[in-house]
């Protein structure tokens, strides 16, 4: 079974700083990691996706993670926040089979403040 | 390329009543995903849909069931209704079952009253 830990409910940081949304993932076989983004009453819109290629992945506006097995990571970052940045964030997991079920965290909410 | 869409946007239902939610897969895709989002929680995997057939499902009772249609669009089924259906229900197409990405519609929000 695999399995998602997101370690902050609630990030909150000022335009301008560096974003970290921490991730750690369990799983028995070779997972494929993702982050997606959640604006309010909005869809999810996939931030970037890790496949066993490269360990640092980029992904949409700015946004990067890099995938640490030796610490089981997954970690989001960007450098420099911007107000549009603020939205529920998942850190996603997933394993190729019969059907590729995603599992969910439980979300980051991060606040962007003047 | 057209994205996900759903319908309807909203709903509004009482205990015991039935309902059925559509979702129409982005365009050249064949699998489509349902997922539950509670209030305040990460989806919840229901499941999936391959070529018009069941390709998985998760922990969710027999009364969430589903379609799949030859154009690949799809219907979520869920007779019934109990308060704790509340939620957002989320379809996802992605162009195979097993390793694409899967690409997210709006969501229906579904209130049971």
């Amino acid at each position: 079974a695999q399995s998602v830990t997101q370690l902050d409910s609630h990030v909150s940081v000022s335009e301008g700083t560096p974003v970290l949304l921490r991730c750690n993932y369990s799983s028995s076989y070779s997972p494929s990691l993702f982050w997606y983004v959640q604006h309010p009453n909005k869809g999810l819109q996939l931030l970037l996706k890790y496949t066993s290629a490269a360990t640092l992945v980029k992904g949409i506006n700015g946004f990067e993670a890099e995938f640490k097995k030796s610490e089981t990571s997954f970690h989001l970052t960007k450098p420099s926040a911007h107000m549009s940045d603020a939205a529920e964030y998942f850190c996603v997991v997933s394993v190729t089979g019969t059907a590729s079920k995603l599992t969910f965290g439980t979300g980051t909410r991060l606040q962007v403040t003047l | 390329e057209t994205g996900v869409t759903q319908s309807p946007t909203h709903l509004i239902k009482t205990r015991g009543q039935q309902v059925t939610l559509r979702c129409s897969s982005q365009s050249g895709h064949n699998t489509v995903s349902w997922y539950q989002q509670a209030l305040g929680q990460g989806p919840q995997f229901i499941f999936q849909y391959y070529r018009e057939e069941e390709n998985g499902r998760g922990n969710f009772p027999p009364r969430f069931s589903g379609l799949q249609f030859p154009n690949y669009s799809s219907e979520l089924n869920v007779n019934a209704l109990e308060l704790d259906d509340s939620a957002l229900y989320l379809c996802a197409s992605s162009l195979t079952g097993t390793t694409d990405t899967q690409y997210f519609g709006p969501g229906t929000r579904l209130t049971v009253l």
